[in-house]
């Protein structure tokens, strides 16, 4: 089945820093989402990206679907303790509209305050 | 804000027994998912859901799984016989219509087989 590779697997950052983080595959995506998932948690969802190019902001958040539908990244800018977590990246396709997601294996971010 | 619930939060069972997970789903959704997660991995994907029947299901969910929506409010994952290896997070999600991409997913229900 198609892969998601996210990096880096953890980052360790100072309170005030900007973060950024990515998600590549080998194969195409239609549709790329970016979740946060806390310990015991279900994955809350962040930013949705319906097309290639796509450049989309919520909040301190900001996400951009590849050119070449294989990539995604996500930037966090001027991170707070509270943005502590795992970022997952997840790529659907549209066939049949059923939108199936895959999921990277996750991105944890430290924040120290 | 509208939310996907499930219930229990945390079922545990012997191995060979049948659980039912249960899942409330966003009300003026359509399209209904159930994904899991093994500790410490990644989310996967098991089944999908429309229109009172199975538009999709991963290897994962063989003939142990099935789905049902028993009413117009509620949305269940039974496990017929577990097995250790199905000690996992199950996460119920839902999306609106079929050109909204957002799934929207649930807290989760830990299942614990012994």
């Amino acid at each position: 089945g198609q892969q998601l590779n996210q990096s880096p697997q953890s980052m360790f950052i100072q309170e005030g820093e900007d973060v950024s983080m990515n998600c590549t595959s080998s194969s195409i995506f239609n549709t790329w989402l970016w979740y946060k998932q806390d310990p015991g948690e279900g994955p809350v969802l962040l930013i949705a990206l319906y097309k290639a190019g796509e450049l989309t902001s919520n909040g301190r958040l900001t996400a951009q679907f590849g050119i070449t539908r294989k990539d995604s990244f996500l930037n966090i800018s001027a991170s707070i303790p509270s943005d502590v977590g795992i970022y997952f990246c997840a790529g659907s396709n549209s066939g049949g509209s059923n939108y199936k997601l895959t999921f990277g294996k996750g991105t944890l971010l430290t924040v120290n305050p | 804000e509208p939310e996907v619930t499930q219930t229990p939060s945390h079922q545990v069972t012997q191995m060979g027994q049948e659980v039912i997970l249960r899942c409330v789903p966003i009300s003026n959704h359509l399209y209904f998912y159930w994904y899991r997660q093994i500790l410490g991995q990644k989310v996967e994907f098991l089944v999908s859901f429309y229109n009172n029947e199975i538009s999709e299901k991963s290897e994962i969910f063989d003939d142990q799984f099935s789905v049902e929506r028993p009413d117009g409010s509620n949305f269940t994952l039974k496990i017929r016989s577990t097995k250790l290896e199905d000690s996992a997070m199950y996460f119920c999600a839902s999306r609106r219509t079929g050109a909204a991409i957002e799934q929207y997913f649930g807290p989760g229900t830990r299942l614990t087989v012994t």
